[in-house]
């Protein structure tokens, strides 16, 4: 089975730009969760969609919003960049529909900007 | 309020030595109690979870409800074991699935 795939790499933006990550989960994995990793910050979980709904959602502010389509794929977009929105942004699929189940990650995204 | 310690950022041991990484955890409720294992150049991945109650690469965490704790062990440490660990607790589970992750202990295990 491929592992979750997470789309770009690496990306450069500027402040007040705005950026669309990627996931793609483990094939018939229906949850998709988005984490941000700083060093300052460490693991910060962002939101989780289960069947194209979010079901939770951390602390972070309405610039960070995300979206599930039909085929469980996933998407976090992230609006009027900050320096401090650079991070690695870590999706993580999951097989069951409620918790202590294993998340899978992905690589992650590398977000700076500048 | 949901809160996961890790308080060492780095721990190093010597090849055979015994290893303990300490996890202490606030949550009001009943916690479901994880380790997350980040060896170099490799993804994010389980390495145990408290309800399976069971040793992986030769670690054990028991949760001690008593004092909030999910301390990671190892009696005979190897250099393999060098990598970043996370301890991660999940809470209501009635309202999706999220993760509230430590800040991370670095393993280093030299020869």
């Amino acid at each position: 089975k491929a592992g979750v795939t997470q789309t770009p790499r690496y990306l450069i933006k500027t402040r007040g730009q705005q950026v669309t990550l990627s996931c793609s989960p483990i094939s018939g994995h229906r949850s998709v969760s988005w984490y941000q990793q700083t060093p300052g910050q460490g693991l910060q979980f962002l939101f989780e969609y289960f069947s194209e709904t979010q079901r939770n959602k951390g602390n972070f502010p309405g610039r960070f919003s995300g979206r599930q389509f039909s085929n469980s794929r996933s998407e976090m977009n992230v609006s009027t960049l900050e320096l401090g929105d650079s991070a690695l942004y870590l999706c993580a699929s999951n097989s069951r529909q409620g918790a202590n189940g294993e998340l899978f990650f992905g690589e992650g995204s590398r977000l700076t900007v500048l | 309020a949901q809160r996961v310690t890790q308080p060492e950022k780095l721990l190093s041991v010597f090849k055979g030595a015994p290893v303990e990484l300490k996890c202490n955890y606030s949550y009001s409720g009943s916690p479901e109690l994880f380790w997350y294992v980040q060896y170099s150049r490799q993804r994010l991945q389980l390495l145990l979870r408290h309800i399976s109650r069971e040793s992986i690469k030769g670690f054990t965490a028991d949760l001690n409800k008593g004092e909030t704790s999910f301390h990671l062990k190892k009696p005979f440490a190897q250099e393999e074991d060098s990598a970043m660990y996370y301890c991660a607790l999940s809470g209501n589970s009635n309202s999706g699935y999220a993760l509230n992750f430590g800040k991370g202990t670095s393993l280093l295990v030299t020869p």
